[in-house]
């Protein structure tokens, strides 16, 4: 199976700022990466797909880039709201596998 | 709208067997494949099985593989997940979701606890 990471686990931010949060992969997957967000006690939603298009009605500020290995979601101007979860998913075979999640906090 | 209901979930004791279900509306069933995906307590998201919009291919998680089987009603627009062989650490919210490009919609969970 497919394994990946995300870095950093965790990351403190101020409203404004601009965070990036990256995943890698353990083989190359193309641009089968999606980015999600989860907030607590909800379902996660999705960003991006294909590595680097913004799922609709999803806010420019979250962009994506990357492809083989390595990917990078980038919050530009975080908002209140972009605190949550962050988690990374090749879908690029089965089993389908999700990075760790990296945590935005308000600093 | 796409609209995703799960349902089924409970309290079960180890080595028992739960059903769940997820209803869905508001797209064409039949043209999707669906998945399983389950996020245990203050845990991350583990993708745990596929079946395919025609029903004739499904993939599983090893950690579930051989456990649970996943089904799909196309009269009903149903998805379904036999667990049998329940263990503690398949205490979880069992979510459905839906593939389009990649895991688009998903549903609002149903919680699974096993426990003695």
């Amino acid at each position: 199976a497919i394994q990946m990471t995300q870095s950093p686990s965790s990351l403190s931010a101020s409203v404004g700022d601009r965070a990036t949060i990256t995943c890698r992969a353990s083989q190359a997957i193309g641009n089968d990466l999606a980015w999600y967000q989860q907030k607590p006690g909800r379902a996660p939603t999705l960003l991006i797909y294909g590595a680097s298009t913004s799922q609709s009605g999803v806010t420019p500020r979250f962009s994506g880039s990357g492809s083989g290995t390595d990917f990078t979601l980038t919050i530009s101007g975080l908002q209140p709201e972009d605190f949550a979860t962050y988690y990374c998913l090749q879908h690029y075979s089965y089993p389908y596998t999700f990075g760790p999640g990296t945590k935005l906090e308000i600093k | 709208q796409v609209h995703l209901v799960e349902s089924g979930g409970g309290v079960v004791q180890p080595g028992g067997s739960l059903r769940l279900s997820c209803a869905a509306s508001g797209f064409t069933f039949k043209y999707y494949p669906m998945h399983w995906v389950r996020q245990a307590p203050g845990k991350g998201l583990e993708w745990l099985a596929v079946m395919s919009s025609d029903g004739s291919h499904t993939n599983y998680a090893d950690s579930v593989k051989g456990r649970f089987t996943v089904s799909r009603d196309t009269s009903t627009d149903t998805l379904f997940l036999q667990m049998n062989s329940l263990r503690i650490d398949d205490t979880a919210m069992y979510y459905c979701a839906r593939v389009s490009s990649a895991i688009d919609y998903w549903g609002q969970g149903t919680l699974v606890t096993v426990s003695s």
